[in-house]
């Protein structure tokens, strides 16, 4: 949406690490959110992180939040071509409703 | 067991017919969802059912007329069908509100509408 910006694409070699970026404009979001959408299915919650963190790590994924610059960026470390889909940004708006980016497509390469 | 479900899985369908999207989630969950993604993987809230109440309306055209009979099911009807409408229209249900929890939404495989 307008209020969550994201690159298009990211091509990546399988093994390296990918680090998706995005924007957003709701300095009063609570939770800042990465959904994956793999091809032809529904979105699955990846991960989340509350306002009031800079970082947070999940096994292969670590969030960052810089709440200033109003940047949050998703890591994923030794990437596998089942990481190869859709990911997109989300900040919670209210208590009913989330802003998605426009997604980035991961392409891993052997 | 699926969390949520939609009906059907295809739809495609001639310009100004009448046609229905059903949602059902054995989750339990208090609220219900409805986004509409384009063809440029644009995802957009549509509309949002708490209890059976409609909270959030996103400037929908008035051709989309959801429908909750109970809360673990959110009905999508659409009127008058326009080439516009296709799309891939996704459900998603949350124990309660997002923006003050750390309760996710849970998504459907999603229906895509062709409209010819």
């Amino acid at each position: 949406g307008e209020d969550v910006e994201q690159s298009l694409f990211l091509s990546v070699r399988e093994g390296d690490s990918s680090v998706i970026n995005c924007t957003y404009t709701d300095s009063s979001s609570t939770y800042l959110y990465w959904y994956k959408q793999e091809p032809g299915a529904g979105l699955q919650l990846l991960t989340y992180i509350f306002s009031n963190m800079d970082m947070k790590q999940d096994q292969r994924l670590t969030v960052l939040l810089n709440k200033k610059d109003k940047h949050l960026s998703l890591r994923i470390a030794d990437t596998q071509t089942g990481d190869s889909a859709i990911y997109f940004c989300a900040e919670s708006i209210d208590d009913y409703k989330l802003s998605f980016g426009a997604g980035t497509t991961v392409t891993v390469r052997a | 067991d699926t969390a949520v479900s939609q009906t059907p899985k295809y739809l495609v369908t001639q310009m100004g017919n009448d046609k229905s999207i059903k949602c059902e989630q054995n989750l339990g969950h208090d609220t219900m969802y409805w986004y509409k993604q384009d063809s440029k993987k644009f995802l957009k809230i549509m509309f949002s059912y708490n209890n059976k109440e409609l909270i959030i309306n996103e400037t929908v055209p008035n051709r989309f007329s959801p429908k909750s009979p109970d809360k673990a099911h959110l009905n999508l009807h659409i009127n008058s069908l326009e080439l516009g409408d296709s799309a891939v229209y996704f459900c998603a249900s949350s124990q309660v509100g997002v923006g003050g929890s750390t309760d996710t939404q849970y998504f459907g495989p999603g229906t895509r509408l062709t409209v010819l």
